[in-house]
């Protein structure tokens, strides 16, 4: 079982959908929690971040986490075309400097 | 107010060649980190430096690859006698402070990234 788990997508919505992210975790000791964007050809850059279990909102975009489960959300308002990208989930278990990546959802916001 | 700055961002070798990807951080950090992006895979932790110093390299090859971050000048990860296993994608990031340092917070642990190295061995 790998560690962290991600489904690949593509995941295709219409702009102004409600889109739900998810990556389920094995490793028990992860307490911190991100998502990445990363555009095509371009770096990831940090989206969201939590720490432990809870909900954190930022805009149109609202972060999970279920420790008990072991399983993490990012769900994206009123999807835009901009949102076009690969979601990478992310976690570490202390601090994030060597994080465990998912393989990243590539999403599809059409007009 | 530059943000983490890869160089080459392409690069083409044959097996057998060496390659060197180098990484300048974001300005006023001392802390470099590698990942590699294999097609179809998350980004994998190579490995960690501080100036002169390796603190983490639990994620690199035990053969042909190697990293460095002098005290002068860019961070360099090395590959030598490449296959063509090693093509992927190889981002550095940077941050302000260390995981275990005491005022580690969110923003000045946050990892930047750069737009990564793309290296292909044909």
């Amino acid at each position: 079982q790998k560690e962290v788990e991600q489904d690949p997508g593509p995941l295709s919505v219409p702009e102004g959908a409600i889109v739900s992210l998810n990556c389920t975790y094995s490793n028990s000791a992860f307490q911190y929690f991100m998502w990445y964007r990363q555009y095509s050809r371009k770096g990831p850059e940090l989206l969201m971040y939590t720490y432990s279990s809870g909900n954190k909102e930022d805009g149109r975009f609202t972060a999970q986490v279920d420790k008990s489960s072991k399983y993490i959300s990012l769900f994206i308002r009123d999807s835009q075309p901009s949102d076009s990208a690969t979601y990478l989930c992310a976690m570490g278990a202390s601090g994030y400097s060597t994080l465990t990546f998912g393989k990243g959802t590539m999403l599809l916001v059409s007009p | 107010n530059a943000g983490v700055m890869q160089n080459p961002r392409h690069l083409v070798r044959r097996r057998g060649q060496e390659a060197r990807l180098r990484c300048s951080p974001v300005k006023g950090h001392s802390h470099v980190y590698w990942y590699r992006q294999l097609p179809e895979e998350g980004l994998k932790f190579m490995v960690y430096l501080q100036k002169e110093n390796i603190i983490d390299e639990s994620g690199m090859p035990k053969e042909r690859f190697s990293a460095e971050f002098p005290k002068e000048g860019p961070s360099i990860l090395r590959i030598q006698q490449v296959v063509r296993g090693d093509s992927a994608a190889y981002f550095c990031a940077s941050s302000l402070l260390t995981r275990e340092a005491v005022s580690w917070t969110v923003n000045t642990g946050e990892l930047f990234f750069g737009e990564g190295s793309r290296l292909t061995v044909l």
